[in-house]
């Protein structure tokens, strides 16, 4: 079982949609959940960082957690082309300092 | 804005030579870490840091890769010899002491041996 899971898609919304990215994680003890987009060619870039059971928003951006389920998701409203890139979920195990990264989300927002 | 700096952006390299890229964290920014990342997957550690110590490099080929930040600031990954396989980028990446804060990764080093 892979450290933190993800669809690869790819996943295509319209413009002005919400689109939902998801990821699962092995770890129970894991304790920090962070989201990147990476365009292509680029590398990641940190968008969201989440630690507690719940939601949290940043602008168009809501992180999703739910430790009892290892679940973490990303939500984008209004989805915009400029979304378009790959979204890649990254967690902090239990006990561990450094990051471990699922292989990324796909996602195309059509015009 | 603070950003980690690494050079070159881009290398090609025949295989069997020697090959080195350079990563300047952000300032202050006690840790580093270096990640390699395969074309469609997400990035893998392959060295940690400390300041100037080695907290993992349970991943890290020793055989043809070494790593080093000998003042505890910039830091210097050496592949030799590089082999087809290694070809990917090769990104630097700092945070705070304890990456639960995130770590911000640098505009990575574009990797082809031919």
């Amino acid at each position: 079982q892979k450290e933190v899971e993800q669809n690869s898609g790819p996943l295509s919304v319209p413009e002005g949609a919400i689109a939902s990215l998801n990821c699962t994680y092995s770890d129970r003890g894991s304790q920090s959940f962070f989201w990147y987009r990476q365009y292509s060619g680029k590398s990641p870039e940190l968008i969201m960082s989440i630690y507690s059971n719940g939601d949290k928003e940043d602008g168009r951006f809501t992180a999703q957690l739910n430790k009892a389920s290892q679940y973490v998701s990303l939500l984008i409203r209004d989805s915009q082309p400029s979304d378009s890139a790959t979204y890649l979920c990254a967690v902090v195990r239990g006990g561990a300092n450094n990051l471990f990264f699922g292989t990324g989300t796909r996602l195309t927002v059509i015009p | 804005e603070a950003e980690v700096a690494q050079s070159p952006r881009y290398k090609i390299t025949e295989k069997s030579q020697a090959v080195a890229f350079w990563c300047d964290p952000i300032s202050g920014h006690a840790t580093l870490y270096w990640y390699r990342q395969i074309l469609g997957q997400g990035p893998e550690l392959l060295v940690q840091f400390q300041d100037e110590s080695v907290v993992d490099d349970s991943q890290l080929p020793k055989d043809r890769f070494s790593a080093e930040r000998l003042k505890g600031v910039d830091s210097t990954l050496k592949i030799q010899p590089a082999e087809l396989g290694d070809s990917a980028m090769y990104l630097c990446a700092s945070s705070p002491v304890t990456t639960g804060l995130g770590q911000y990764f640098g505009p990575g080093t574009r990797l082809t041996v031919t």
